[in-house]
């Protein structure tokens, strides 16, 4: 249990589009997503937390115009990196956390690689 | 403010040895303390936990750590290294509002040599 999903595992995109994340919960519902962002070779960074029917809170110095996160339904947010540029590159991962008392840990999906050239 | 350090980029060891990856935490109120790895270009997998109780605690794979309140730390270990432990380490600590947000050290990169 407690399998969070994403697609694409793989995205090239050219400088100037937008591409859409998917981040699933297939066997749970989850009121709150994360989206992390991951250089290479660092620590993953908290990009925003995604609430189910309601705003994402983004972290300071993340771009809320530029990274649309929009959490529809209980087992599904996305990321939109809109006018992508080179920089926006990178490893991204969202993780949920299951609903249910006692269960502290998150749950990460195995991450989208986004290539911007 | 919540952070997590760890203060090694990699740990090198021979397998069959024991191994221990360092982390230290900085949190108000009680921690909330996690471990992760993750294998190249995949997701993190979840290792262990500590809320509360018994300081060692016992995870995945062979891992435990310890936690440690004087000294503030939470250190990674496992008695006998394997070669598919060849991983990065993340520690993790959950803060307690504001939507249970996770905040991560810097990761150690865990090489295991046969």
């Amino acid at each position: 249990g407690a399998v969070v999903s994403q697609h694409p595992s793989r995205v090239i995109c050219k400088s100037g589009t937008s591409v859409k994340i998917e981040c699933r919960s297939l066997d749970f519902q989850a009121t709150t997503m994360f989206w992390y962002r991951q250089f290479p070779k660092k620590s993953l960074m908290l990009m925003a937390t995604s609430n189910e029917g309601s705003k994402a809170t983004y972290e300071q110095g993340v771009e809320k115009d530029k990274f649309l996160i929009n959490h529809a339904s209980l087992t599904l947010s996305t990321l939109t990196v809109t006018s992508a540029h080179p920089e926006d590159s990178s490893f991204y991962i969202c993780s949920a956390r299951v609903p249910l008392a006692g269960a502290y840990e998150q749950y990460f999906g195995p991450g989208t690689r986004l290539t911007v050239t | 403010a919540q952070s997590v350090a760890q203060p090694e980029d990699q740990v090198n060891v021979a397998e069959g040895n024991p191994l221990t990856v360092k982390c230290t935490y900085s949190v108000s109120g009680n921690p909330y303390l996690f471990w992760y790895v993750q294998y190249p270009n995949r997701g993190l997998q979840f290792l262990l936990k500590y809320i509360t109780g018994d300081n060692l605690v016992k995870g995945s794979y062979g891992f435990e750590a310890e936690f440690n309140k004087s000294q503030t730390s939470f250190h990674l270990k496992k008695p006998s290294a394997l070669v598919s432990d060849s991983a990065l380490y993340f520690c993790a600590v959950r803060v307690t509002y504001n939507f249970n947000k996770f905040y991560f050290g810097s990761g150690t990169k865990l090489n295991v040599k046969p």
